[in-house]
């Protein structure tokens, strides 16, 4: 199995321009999410989805957009990017509750994302 | 609101050296504790986990109680290898509704051979 791919891996952008970075899981997972790693920041939750056709914002949400339209896939776009938003960027996804508590997550391999 | 605070690095240890990592927690409520870790250019992977006190989380050699008298998760290992290298996440989900995970800022462990 695949588990979580995340493409691209890395990009560059210039301040303004707009993209779209893709997550595909084959875990059949209900719970999708979309995180940002900083420098001594740790991973912290931009958006995130329990089920097809249904998002949430997360911690930091500003600056983003985000749509689960197919079960496997969740996209976030960024509109009008800004240096701010250079990060690492990581999706994860998850089983529901209704497999039991604490379901761990799993990571993609991350995408590299500097705006100039 | 929920918080977890993690020990700076990097640390640096020699193979075969003890370690310790420590990790402490503030919540509301009584949450389900977790280390990640992330090894060089990949996502994090769950290494172990917790859900109430004083259970005891282990894998690959490392562990870690969970101690609510004083809201610490610390992970230990008895005797580290190169290939443990990596960074580490504590991170707690409360165990209601949707479970959002609050990372600690992560600790690189550097181990030499």
């Amino acid at each position: 199995n695949a588990g979580v791919t995340q493409t691209p891996k890395f990009r560059v952008l210039k301040t303004g321009q707009s993209m779209t970075l893709l997550c595909a899981q084959d875990m059949n997972h209900e719970y999708m999410y979309w995180y940002r790693q900083d420098p001594g920041m740790g991973l912290r939750l931009i958006h995130y989805s329990v089920g097809e056709g249904t998002t949430a914002k997360g911690e930091v949400p500003d600056g983003y957009n985000v749509s689960r339209l197919k079960k496997q896939n969740f996209l976030l776009g960024l509109e009008s990017a800004a240096p701010s938003q250079t990060s690492v960027y990581f999706c994860a996804s998850s089983y529901s509750v209704t497999g039991g508590p604490n379901q761990p997550q799993h990571f993609g391999d991350g995408t590299r994302l500097s705006i100039l | 609101g929920d918080s977890v605070t993690q020990m700076e690095g990097p640390v640096t240890l020699s193979e075969e050296a003890f370690l310790t990592i420590n990790c402490t927690y503030t919540a509301t409520g009584y949450p389900s504790l977790f280390w990640y870790v992330q090894y060089p250019g990949e996502g994090l992977q769950l290494l172990l986990k917790a859900t109430k006190a004083d259970d005891k989380g282990s894998n690959k050699g490392f562990e870690a109680t969970y101690r609510k008298e004083t809201t610490s998760f610390h992970l230990e290992k008895g005797s580290v290898q190169v290939s443990d290298s990596a960074v580490y996440f504590c991170a707690l989900s409360m165990n209601t509704g949707f479970q959002k995970l609050v990372f600690g800022t992560g600790t690189r462990l550097l181990v030499s051979p």
